[in-house]
């Protein structure tokens, strides 16, 4: 069963630009979480999507959004990007319960 | 909103040697979940934690959900090579939402 992929890998933009993550949950798993994570602030919650809506949301601008399409993929979108917002982002899936899989992450670096 | 403070910030031990590594919340909560997170990769659950008291292992990895319901601790037992990495306790609020800690860096010297 192949796990949660993110794309890109890797991305650089700059300050002002906006940038769309990419995520493919496990065949079935219909929650999608997205997280971003500093150094400094360590992994926080972003939101999470089940059936194409959002069931929660961190505390984050409004100009971090995301969406989930039918077949549960997901994207999160950043618009007028600020150096802070250089991090990883991680998306993570799950079937029921607790267990979120993990994807590998994009790394998002704003110059 | 909810602190998370895990202790010790970073770790670094000799090969064999066990480890203990703990977490504290400001608030009662009533699941607690640890993850590892290897260099490069996404974090993966170890150990989910329901009930007070409760004592859940998973090889050399045993967890404590601690009575108060405000702390938690990770013991690894005869370290390895390949525990390094970033050990994150998380808890999941009466919101779904889950809250990760700060991470404990592990290093093992060989």
């Amino acid at each position: 069963k192949a796990g949660v992929t993110q794309t890109p890998r890797y991305l650089i933009k700059t300050r002002g630009q906006q940038v769309t993550l990419s995520c493919s949950p496990i065949s079935g798993h219909r929650s999608v979480s997205w997280y971003q994570q500093t150094p400094g602030q360590g992994l926080q919650f972003l939101f999470e999507y089940f059936s194409e809506t959002q069931r929660n949301k961190g505390n984050f601008p409004g100009r971090f959004s995301g969406r989930q399409f039918s077949n549960s993929r997901s994207e999160m979108n950043v618009s007028t990007l600020e150096l802070g917002d250089s991090a990883l982002y991680l998306c993570a899936s799950r079937l029921a319960g607790d267990e979120q899989f993990f994807g590998p992450g994009t790394r998002l670096t704003v110059l | 909103g909810q602190q998370l403070n895990q202790s010790p910030q970073s770790m670094f031990i000799q090969e064999g040697e066990d480890v203990s590594m703990n977490c504290t919340s400001s608030s009662i909560f009533n699941t607690w979940l640890w993850y590892k997170q290897d260099p490069g990769e996404g974090p993966v659950l170890l150990i989910a934690l329901y009930k007070a008291g409760e004592l859940t292992s998973n090889g050399r990895l045993t967890a404590q959900f601690g009575i108060t319901r405000k702390d938690s601790f990770l013991n690894i037992s005869a370290s390895i090579p390949s525990d390094v990495g970033i050990y994150f306790c998380a808890l999941k609020t009466s919101y779904d939402k889950v809250i990760f800690g700060p991470g404990t860096s592990l290093s093992v010297i060989p």
